[in-house]
């Protein structure tokens, strides 16, 4: 059974850089229909999309984030990452990794989620 | 780009059925773009319910369907239950290589 487990620091500072990886188990990485994206949640507030990546190192990422988004992926290790800069107080979320199928245009889903890690940006 | 509009709450008793509604804002994207539908309990992380706009998952409760009609997306939950007590999200594609969420539903069950 596919499972997805985020990590990475809890608490960023102002202006540095955020990082977190998802590591992906208990399947394959490279399958053909399988994405890989972030999704966060500040607190009270809904989800928003950040980005996705295709193992082969195609990238998506949300307009409004873009400027400030990385997203890779190591298919070696079985992970992929997320690297947003410039963080400020706003970026404070609980950021998801989620298994993102897209299986024809305009048919997707998000069904396996990592269980969330949440990050403070605060000095 | 496109935006889902969703109801910020929705209620309803034990047994009764309800509908949320996801509305796209953007006609430019096309008829092919379907909405998934997210269950997401206090704490928890989301849930798939419905994908393609009405298939559901394995292990989903048959109670949860999907629906379309022009704009807008639904989800329905049938048969009410205290369990189904939660948030729910509606998202799709918005165009332009980008995906984007409802902004949440709240669903009491009185």
């Amino acid at each position: 059974q596919l499972q997805l487990q985020e990590s990475g620091p809890g608490l960023v500072k102002p202006s540095e850089t955020l990082s977190l990886t998802c590591a992906v188990s208990g399947g394959s990485i490279s399958s053909s229909s399988s994405y890989w994206g972030w999704i966060r949640q500040p607190p009270g507030k809904g989800l928003e999309w950040i980005g996705t990546i295709y193992y082969s190192g195609s990238t998506y990422y949300s307009p409004s984030l873009k400027s400030r988004v990385t997203i890779s992926v190591d298919t070696s290790k079985k992970q992929f990452s997320l690297k947003l800069s410039s963080v400020t107080a706003a970026d404070t979320a609980v950021y998801y990794c989620a298994r993102h199928v897209i299986a024809a245009a305009g048919s997707d889903a998000f069904d396996v989620w990592g269980q969330g890690t949440m990050v403070t940006v605060s000095s | 780009q496109s935006a889902l509009t969703q109801p910020a709450s929705v209620s309803g008793s034990p047994g009764q059925s309800i509908t949320i509604s996801c509305t796209r804002t953007s006609s430019d994207v096309g008829s092919y773009n379907l909405v998934s539908w997210y269950q997401q309990h206090p704490g928890k992380a989301p849930k798939l319910m419905i994908y393609e706009g009405s298939k559901r998952p394995s292990g989903v409760s048959n109670r949860f369907s999907g629906s379309k009609s022009g704009n807008t997306a639904s989800l329905t939950i049938s048969g009410l239950q205290a369990e189904d007590e939660a948030d729910y999200y509606c998202c799709s594609y918005a165009g332009s290589s980008t995906f984007v969420f409802g902004g949440g539903t709240k669903l009491t069950v009185l």
